[in-house]
């Protein structure tokens, strides 16, 4: 099976501008969770969608936005960039009742 | 509220070693699911174990060895003889019946296994 993919792998923009990540899960998985990685804040939670709802969000403003579609594939927007958006966001999937999540490569996002 | 702590930021060992990752973690819940995970300098999480709040048997991987503690809220992990390619950042991390998919991390071990 293939794994978590994220595209682009590599983003820069400029502070203002909006941006949209993707992430494909794992075939069959249909649980879809987002993190935010910095040096400063460590592994943060952004939300998960599952069945094309989100059932859980972290703490984060609503800048950051997400959603996902019928075949699982979602997508996060992060509008307004900061300079402090710039960060590793990771994508995580999981099968229904399995409490494992895997993870995809990650797209690094610079905000100049 | 939930919690990991990781007190170890840096390990430095030399090959052939054995090293042990600290990890304690705090929730009131008491079904609730703990996790290693280690990212190597490509970036990706890669998935090591996870262990329910039910189940206290320790479990051996090869060179790789987890004690989990529920009197002392701890989830330790052991590498035995250590090589160059277990360089990397370990991260432990949980999560709850309530909190769906959603993982809490601690911050971190970065290890440096030198030749």
């Amino acid at each position: 099976k293939a794994g978590v993919t994220q595209t682009p792998r590599y983003l820069i923009k400029t502070r203002g501008q909006q941006v949209t990540l993707s992430c494909s899960p794992i075939s069959g998985h249909r649980s879809v969770s987002w993190y935010q990685q910095t040096p400063g804040q460590g592994l943060q939670f952004l939300f998960e969608y599952f069945s094309e709802t989100q059932r859980n969000k972290g703490n984060f403003p609503g800048r950051f936005s997400g959603r996902q579609f019928s075949n699982s594939r979602s997508e996060m927007n992060v509008s307004t960039l900061e300079l402090g958006d710039s960060a590793l966001y990771l994508c995580a999937s999981s099968q229904t009742g399995s409490h494992e999540q895997y993870f995809g490569p990650g797209t690094r996002l610079t905000v100049t | 509220a939930q919690k990991v702590t990781q007190a170890q930021t840096e390990i430095s060992v030399v090959e052939k070693e054995d090293v042990t990752l600290d990890c304690v973690y705090e929730t009131r819940d008491t079904t609730y699911y703990l996790f290693w995970y280690k990212q190597p300098p490509s970036g990706e999480l890669v998935f090591l174990i996870r262990r329910n709040s039910f189940d206290e048997q320790n479990e051996i991987s090869g060179r790789y060895s987890w004690n989990f503690q529920k009197s002392t809220s701890s989830f330790n992990f052991t590498i035995t003889a250590s090589q160059v390619v277990d360089s990397a950042v370990y991260f432990c991390a949980l999560s709850f019946s309530g909190g769906y998919n959603k993982l809490i991390f601690g911050a971190g071990t970065r290890l440096a296994v030198h030749p």
